[in-house]
């Protein structure tokens, strides 16, 4: 399978708890995406990465959420001290993007995060 | 923030048509796509407009208009199986969704 790859897919933790998200994606893709998306709304961009560089995080962005590319390959997001509202569909894509534009983004098929 | 706005929810019958609108509020954007989305799957690309205008594929034809703010999704010779969520998304390095329009197709 040559898609992007997420795991846990499931996770369920108890508040305050730190939990860490991995994504895998499509390899020949320079770009790395996380969004959030809870029921009934589109995804909401968190941070990306373009090879191992950040290169933007959401202002909204907690910093009890983390994320690295180390080596422009895999990707990890990190939330420390989850808290109930931290509860949604935790999406990684990837895509290989040029000056024009992001390039057509392809998802995993996401984290499920339930905070007890 | 781009202020994406898109209905909610819509309702059609097998082998109609529904065009799901999207409206922004932005200085500039590098073009934009539509998603769909089945229940509890990751969102599909559909469609992609950089330039104003028309583009067909297939079932499903996607429109862009710069000065007005305005694409719409045109969903041709509908299918049970497009039920669904379609999200609307502006790119600007990034995709920005909006909410999304679930679709609803009955017999």
């Amino acid at each position: 399978d040559t898609g992007v790859s997420q795991n846990p897919r499931h996770k369920i933790t108890k508040r305050g708890q730190n939990v860490t998200f991995r994504c895998d994606p499509i390899s020949e893709h320079n770009r790395l995406y996380w969004y959030r998306q809870t029921l009934g709304q589109g995804p909401e961009f968190l941070t990306y990465f373009q090879n191992e560089a950040q290169l933007e995080k959401s202002r909204l962005l907690s910093d009890r959420f983390s994320a690295e590319r180390p080596k422009g390959s895999f990707s990890t997001l990190e939330i420390q001290r989850t808290e109930q509202g931290d509860s949604a569909m935790y999406l990684c894509a990837s895509s290989r993007s040029d000056r024009a534009g992001t390039g057509e983004l392809f998802f995993g098929e996401g984290s499920r995060l339930t905070v007890l | 923030g781009q202020n994406i706005d898109q209905p909610t929810e819509m309702t059609a019958t097998e082998g109609a048509i529904v065009q799901i609108n999207c409206t922004y509020q932005t200085s500039g954007f590098n073009g934009l796509f539509w998603y769909q989305q089945h229940a509890g799957e990751a969102p599909t690309f559909l469609s992609y407009n950089v330039l104003d205008g028309l583009e067909e594929k297939g079932r499903f034809s996607s429109f862009l208009s710069r000065s007005k703010g305005y694409s719409y999704l045109l969903l041709k010779e509908l299918q049970m199986k497009d039920s669904a969520s379609y999200l609307c998304a502006l790119d600007d390095y990034k995709l920005s969704f909006g909410a999304g329009t679930t679709v609803t197709v009955r017999a």
